[in-house]
């Protein structure tokens, strides 16, 4: 089993669509969790941080984590195609040496007019 | 604009030359990662500095040699490498690695090709 596992995409979604993106791990202890955007051709962006269960919002993203069930979630609400790029989970393993961040496959988003 | 600079954006390089990827922060951070990305693929860690001070090699071929100079400052010094070296390199910074956040900002990267 991966430790960072990501929904298959591609995902496609119409402008103005809720997108939801899904993050599973697989170490229970882990603390801290991550969502990055790279567009293609360009360099990871980090978009958002949670380290605790429930919901975080910032602007129109919203990322949710349920440590119990070991999952982690984001929603982008009304889609632009501006957020047309691929979706990096990212996630501090307990164990694993400070400063290691482990890297989920990535899930390509297109928003379509 | 990103905080992180990195130079230079494009480098093709033969099997037998050295040449060096440099990188800059200004954001008083302590720590500082490159990372390797393939097409489609996450970035790969291949090393951390912690305080000017290594702290994570990931098995990386010695073929590549980091270097920090000073705080702001990290170099990726290359040498022999391979054909299947060729990738996109990026460097990172975050805060401080002792707070064991996933915070990262990111360079624009070094598309490099090993002919």
């Amino acid at each position: 089993q991966k430790e960072v596992e990501q929904n298959s995409g591609p995902l496609s979604v119409p402008e103005g669509a809720i997108a939801s993106l899904n993050c599973t791990y697989s170490d229970r202890g882990s603390q801290s969790f991550f969502w990055y955007r790279q567009y293609s051709g360009k360099s990871p962006e980090l978009i958002m941080s949670i380290y605790s269960n429930g919901d975080k919002e910032d602007g129109r993203f919203t990322a949710q984590l349920n440590k119990a069930s070991q999952y982690v979630s984001l929603l982008i609400r009304d889609s632009q195609p501006s957020d047309s790029a691929t979706y990096l989970c990212a996630v501090n393993i307990l164990g694993t040496s400070y400063g290691k961040l482990t890297f989920g496959q990535g899930t390509i988003l297109t928003v379509h007019p | 604009d990103t905080e992180v600079t990195q130079t230079p954006k494009h480098l093709v390089m033969g099997m037998t030359n050295k040449k060096s990827l440099k990188c800059e922060q200004h954001m008083g951070h302590r720590a500082m990662y490159w990372y390797k990305q393939k097409a489609k693929k996450p970035p790969e860690l291949m090393f951390v500095y912690s305080y000017e001070k290594l702290s994570i090699n990931e098995s990386v071929p010695s073929r590549f040699s980091p270097e920090c100079p000073n705080s702001s400052l990290l170099n990726l010094h290359l040498h022999a490498l391979q054909p299947e070296d060729s990738a996109l390199y990026l460097c990172a910074s975050s805060q401080d690695v002792r707070l064991n956040t996933g915070e990262l900002f990111f360079g624009e990267g070094s598309r490099l090709t090993v002919l």
